[in-house]
């Protein structure tokens, strides 16, 4: 079984900050490890993955997160916020096996960017 | 290409009525999925589909039902609604059953 925690369910920032969103996650197996953002009102868009090689993956609109297997972590940055990026931001993840097909959601952090 | 379609939109239903939710894909994925949406509580998988002619329960598949009617369509059903079903539902699509692509979703209120 698989489980994801995201640290914090609202952060602020103020734009031009640094943008760190947490998560944690848990599997019995290699895990694939996802983040999507939802903008207000409208479904879920996959923002970058993580499978197999790099651990350090980048997204678009400037994202990036890095998987660190020792801390099983996967933290979601971005070296300067824009106005653009208040949304909620899921972490997700299913396991790296054939057959398996279940994405396990973590339940979401509200990013707002302060002007 | 539209990518994930769903209708409708949005729905207001009464206690006990039935309704079902549509679900359409033009990508050729093999896997599809329904998802609720409630605050705080993040995606939460109700049913999916691995390939055309197979469903499985998900995490919170009571109180629903599913069709995968062809390799584009998957459709959610609700026999009796219920208020605790209020919520906004997801579809999904995976061409390898990993990254998944969501449609915009439908807001069901149940009174």
């Amino acid at each position: 079984a698989q489980s994801v925690t995201q640290l914090g369910s609202h952060v602020s920032v103020s734009e031009g900050a640094l943008v760190l969103l947490r998560c944690n996650y848990s599997s019995s197996v290699p895990p694939y490890l996802f983040w999507y953002v939802q903008y207000p009102n409208q479904g879920l868009q996959l923002l970058l993955k993580y499978t197999t090689g790099a651990t350090l993956v980048k997204g678009i609109n400037g994202f990036e997160a890095e998987f660190k297997k020792s801390e099983t972590s996967f933290h979601l940055t971005k070296p300067s916020a824009h106005m653009s990026d208040a949304a909620e931001y899921f972490c997700a993840v299913t396991p790296l096996r054939a057959g398996s097909y279940q994405l396990t959601f973590g339940k979401g952090t509200k990013l707002s960017v302060i002007p | 290409n539209a990518g994930v379609t769903q209708t409708p939109k949005f729905q207001v239903l009464k206690t006990g009525q039935s309704m079902t939710l549509q679900c359409a894909q033009d990508m050729n994925h093999n896997s599809m999925y329904w998802y609720r949406q409630d605050p705080g509580m993040g995606l939460r998988l109700i049913y999916y589909s691995a390939s055309e002619g197979t469903t499985d329960k998900g995490e919170v598949p009571n109180g629903y039902n599913v069709s995968r009617l062809n390799k584009r369509e998957f459709s959610l059903r609700l026999e009796s609604a219920a208020p605790s079903q209020t919520s906004v539902y997801f579809c999904a699509s995976s061409e390898t059953g990993v990254e998944q692509y969501f449609g915009p979703g439908t807001r069901l209120t149940v009174t």
